[in-house]
């Protein structure tokens, strides 16, 4: 079945370091791909999507392209900031009519 | 447009006790899920509705209930709780039918069980 895997955390960074974030799945066909960010204390949101092969999605200073060959969806950042500060998770959609598949999420922690 | 939202925010139940975490959403989307997530476990599927009068157990069903009493409401029962099922529960939902619809959540709820 359709699977997710992303990096385990915590990941802890320094104000304005760089941040990836891997993630890496397994599905069938042309699934769509997405980051949602769960701030503390809150619900998921989505952060960003791509919904084919070499779609970068963006927002907020994130980016991650959809890589077809390696069957990735990094996400990335170059300055991070304090409010940055999250767990997030990444997704993939094979099929309009069932359930986003979620990876175990991974922490980042930014320190001033 | 309220979005998804969950009601109560907090809970604290005894073992045994039975309580319905309600759910409802603004948006007209037919597909409705339950999740519940604990530390270092991500998010794990419950149960999920893909359309009004239909439901289905997802990933960890057992312990408890549901119901889609129409398109805007989706609640999740547990019959007798368990120290188990300490958790936070969050409720979405999505438009079904496309491959690239996202997931809209609610803010959880978080169920303490003594």
């Amino acid at each position: 079945g359709d699977s997710v895997t992303q990096m385990e955390g915590p990941v802890t960074l320094s104000e304005e370091a760089f941040l990836t974030i891997n993630c890496t799945y397994t599905a069938t066909g042309y699934p769509s791909l997405f980051w949602y960010v769960q701030y503390p204390g809150e619900g998921l949101q989505l952060l960003l999507k791509a919904t084919k092969a070499d779609d970068k999605g963006s927002n907020k200073g994130f980016e991650a392209t959809y890589r077809k060959e390696t069957t990735s969806f990094h996400l990335e950042k170059g300055s991070v900031q304090v409010s940055d500060s999250a767990v997030y998770f990444c997704a993939l959609s094979s099929s309009g009519n069932t359930p986003l598949v979620f990876g175990k999420g991974t922490r980042l922690s930014v320190i001033a | 447009n309220a979005g998804v939202t969950q009601t109560p925010k907090f809970q604290v139940l005894k073992t045994g006790q039975s309580m319905t975490l309600q759910c409802a959403q603004d948006m007209n989307h037919n597909s409705m899920y339950w999740y519940r997530q604990d530390p270092g476990m991500g998010l794990r599927l419950i149960y999920y509705s893909a359309s009004e009068g239909t439901t289905d157990k997802g990933e960890v069903p057992n312990g408890y209930n549901v119901s889609r009493l129409n398109k805007r409401e989706f609640s999740l029962r547990l019959e007798s709780a368990a120290p188990s099922q300490t958790s936070v529960y969050f409720c979405a939902s999505k438009l079904q039918g496309f491959i690239a619809n996202e997931q809209f959540f609610g803010p959880g709820t978080r169920l303490t069980v003594l």
